[in-house]
């Protein structure tokens, strides 16, 4: 199994204003996902993060807006940048075979 | 574009009742899973089912895979308030790319 922390477990952010999520894994991975949850919604795929090579984006989802770093085989981070209050979810990171971070709870005002 | 459609969409019982849920969807997949989620937690693996027509028990909780690998089940036998929560199904197709159900949410009343 995996053990997966995020930081932070939560934030309250102004509009316009960028915040970066953080995602440690406890052990070397190949692919990790980030997931956004909507108020009362399911979880969609924001994107696939490989080690050293460009992140992979779903349809609706774009780098400049949700770009993500992963330096090496235990951590990655995602920015959302130029935040709207439509960005309030929880963000979510993920490694196969189903194992998720606690989440972020990002609020936009 | 996948899509994975869970029915009841929301769902009260009494403790000790039975209950199921359903995710349907027109695509077929390499795998399915079912998680559990509770409020500020993210999602936790209850099961993969990876054959059609597999049956999983898991203590009160029974999955089934359809036989074409497009629809799945969740039953739950005497319900308890414990296992209240989101519920969520997936379905699984290459690179371990995760379609998420819609989710049905449970609540269990003591």
């Amino acid at each position: 199994s995996a053990v997966i922390s995020q930081k932070p477990s939560r934030d309250i952010c102004q509009r316009g204003t960028s915040l970066t999520i953080q995602c440690q894994v406890d052990s070397q991975v190949t692919m990790m996902f980030w997931y956004r949850q909507q108020p009362g919604q399911s979880l969609t795929l924001i994107a696939t993060a490989n080690q050293g090579s460009e992140a992979t984006y779903e349809s609706g989802f774009v780098i400049d807006k949700f770009p993500i770093s992963r330096p090496n085989l235990t951590f990655s981070t995602l920015t959302v940048s130029n935040m709207s209050p439509e960005d309030s979810s929880i963000y979510l990171c993920s490694v196969a075979p189903g194992y998720f971070g606690p989440g972020t709870r990002l609020t936009v005002l | 574009t996948q899509l994975l459609e869970q029915s009841p969409q929301f769902l009260s019982i009494q403790e000790g009742e039975n209950l199921t849920v359903y995710c349907n969807s027109s695509s077929v997949f390499s795998s399915l899973q079912w998680y559990r989620q509770e409020p500020g937690e993210g999602p936790v693996l209850l099961v993969t089912v990876v054959t059609g027509g597999e049956v999983k028990k898991l203590k009160r909780l029974t999955f089934q895979f359809g036989d074409a690998r497009k629809d799945s089940s969740l039953h739950i036998t005497a319900a308890q308030p414990g296992d209240t929560g989101l519920y969520l199904c997936a379905g699984v197709g290459g690179t371990y790319k995760y379609i998420f159900g819609t989710g049905t949410r449970l609540k269990v009343l003591a």
